[in-house]
């Protein structure tokens, strides 16, 4: 059974640059049976999905936030990553980190178990 | 960019009740790309259901899913004590995927 594990700072400051990893335990990020992907939920709101990122560091993006996202993976130490620049309040957001089936029918069928980001001077 | 409605926004039942919960698409949705999800409060959200009908791995068969086009429905058939949350429908097909409001379910 995978496990997916976010780690990153809790507390970033105004115009700075969001950085938060995603540990894959248990399972392989090159398999290519699945995307990886970053969601997020602002404090007491429903959830936005930001992107995702396939094994060859293909990426989708979420349009409203293509300017300011870039994903990474790195597959030899089972990590995918996201940074989020010029962040403000707005961006303060429990992030998580899923998995995605590459094949139909594609869900999000295994999650991290999120991380709070505060972005505060 | 597909705009998901839930509803209702709440629902208030008592466990052992029947939950009847809806998700309409601006724009047709395949199947293969609706899911359904659960979130109680502090936890991540849940996969419930995928391709618009079928159930995730070790989820009751309480749960269903059903719809196609435009117009989903999740449906408990039981509540048991444990499915108060909220409930978010979810489309992966064409980028950016979204996400519904969402549709709490609280005791009566």
């Amino acid at each position: 059974q995978v496990q997916l594990q976010e780690s990153g700072p809790g507390l970033v400051k105004p115009s700075q640059t969001l950085s938060l990893t995603c540990s894959v335990i248990g399972g392989s990020l090159s398999s290519g049976y699945y995307h990886w992907n970053w969601i997020r939920q602002r404090p007491g709101k429903g959830l936005e999905w930001i992107g995702n990122i396939y094994y060859t560091g293909t990426t989708n993006y979420n349009p409203s936030l293509k300017s300011r996202i870039t994903f990474s993976v790195d597959t030899s130490k089972t990590q995918f990553s996201l940074r989020l620049s010029s962040v403000t309040a707005a961006d303060t957001a429990v992030y998580y980190c899923a998995r995605d089936t590459v094949t139909t029918p594609r869900a999000l069928d295994s999650w991290g178990q999120g991380t709070l980001v505060t972005v505060s001077s | 960019e597909i705009v998901l409605t839930q509803s209702p926004g709440t629902l208030s039942l008592s466990p052992g009740e029947r939950a009847t919960l809806f998700c309409r698409a601006s724009q047709t949705v395949s199947s293969s790309y609706l899911a359904w999800f659960q979130q109680t409060p502090g936890q991540a959200p849940r996969l419930l259901i995928h391709g618009a009908s079928n159930r995730a791995t070790g989820i009751p068969d309480r749960f269903s899913g059903s719809g196609s086009g435009t117009d989903f429905t999740l449906t408990i058939s039981r509540l048991e004590t444990e499915d108060f949350a909220v409930y978010y429908c979810q489309h992966c097909g064409t980028s950016p995927w979204t996400f519904g409001q969402g549709t709490t379910v609280e005791f009566k």
